[in-house]
């Protein structure tokens, strides 16, 4: 156990739908990260938060969004869904920065139909 | 374009065949090299951090190694418990500032 916690597990939705994932980060671990994994692309990052500002950005789509709240908690929220967005979505926790390990959650399933 | 590939996409093994996996990469100015563990539809658990050319880890029967353009992961005498996808990912402190995985290697451990 990463110490990571992601809910839900599992999603289905349908195409055009908005869904929003949750995660805690490990306790003291300031930055968040959120990873895209589908079969034919591998991990994918999309967007880190650092004590809730933005730090960086990846191949995230302008159709999702993140935060990250003042308990440290983020959300991803995922728009317009599409097919191909059905993956396995992944956040990530660490001390400070990307320089430092990242300890991975569980992961939520988003099947879209 | 800043690459990691891993090789091979595929190990089958018997147990106790001691084997290499791969990691290659092209990023300059390497920030750091980690190798993590997947098991089928949970989540990558960390294994190992490297941080310059020379360095060694190891953990039980893994241990990863360091060059200036690859890294290895060694499994001694495998048990089929280590049957598993094995990721690479490296931080280059590029303008993402974040990691680079590799589609890693699926190990198959045969008893």
């Amino acid at each position: 156990d990463s110490g990571v916690t992601q809910t839900p597990k599992h999603l289905i939705t349908a195409t055009g739908q908005r869904v929003t994932l949750r995660c805690s980060p490990r306790s003291g671990d300031l930055s968040v990260y959120w990873y895209q994994q589908s079969l034919d692309q591998g991990l994918q990052f999309l967007i880190q938060y650092y004590n809730g500002e933005e730090r960086a950005k990846g191949n995230i789509l302008e159709r999702f969004s993140a935060q990250q709240f003042p308990d440290l908690h983020s959300e991803l929220n995922l728009s317009s869904l599409e097919l191909g967005d059905s993956a396995l979505y992944f956040c990530a926790s660490s001390i400070v920065s990307s320089y430092n390990e990242q300890f991975f959650g569980p992961g939520t399933r988003l099947t879209v139909l | 374009e800043d690459q990691v590939t891993q090789s091979p996409e595929a190990l089958r093994l018997q147990e106790g065949e001691s084997s290499s996996l791969n990691c290659s990469y092209t990023v300059s100015g390497l920030r750091g090299l980690f190798w993590y563990r997947q098991d089928p539809g949970k989540g990558p658990e960390f294994l190992f951090t490297l941080y310059s050319a020379g360095e060694e880890k190891e953990k039980e029967r893994l241990k990863a190694t360091l060059t200036k353009k690859e890294s290895f992961l060694h499994i001694t005498a495998p048990k089929p418990e280590d049957s598993a996808t094995y990721l690479c990912a490296v931080n280059y402190g590029g303008s993402q500032g974040n990691l680079i995985f590799g589609k890693g290697t699926k190990l198959s451990v045969k008893p």
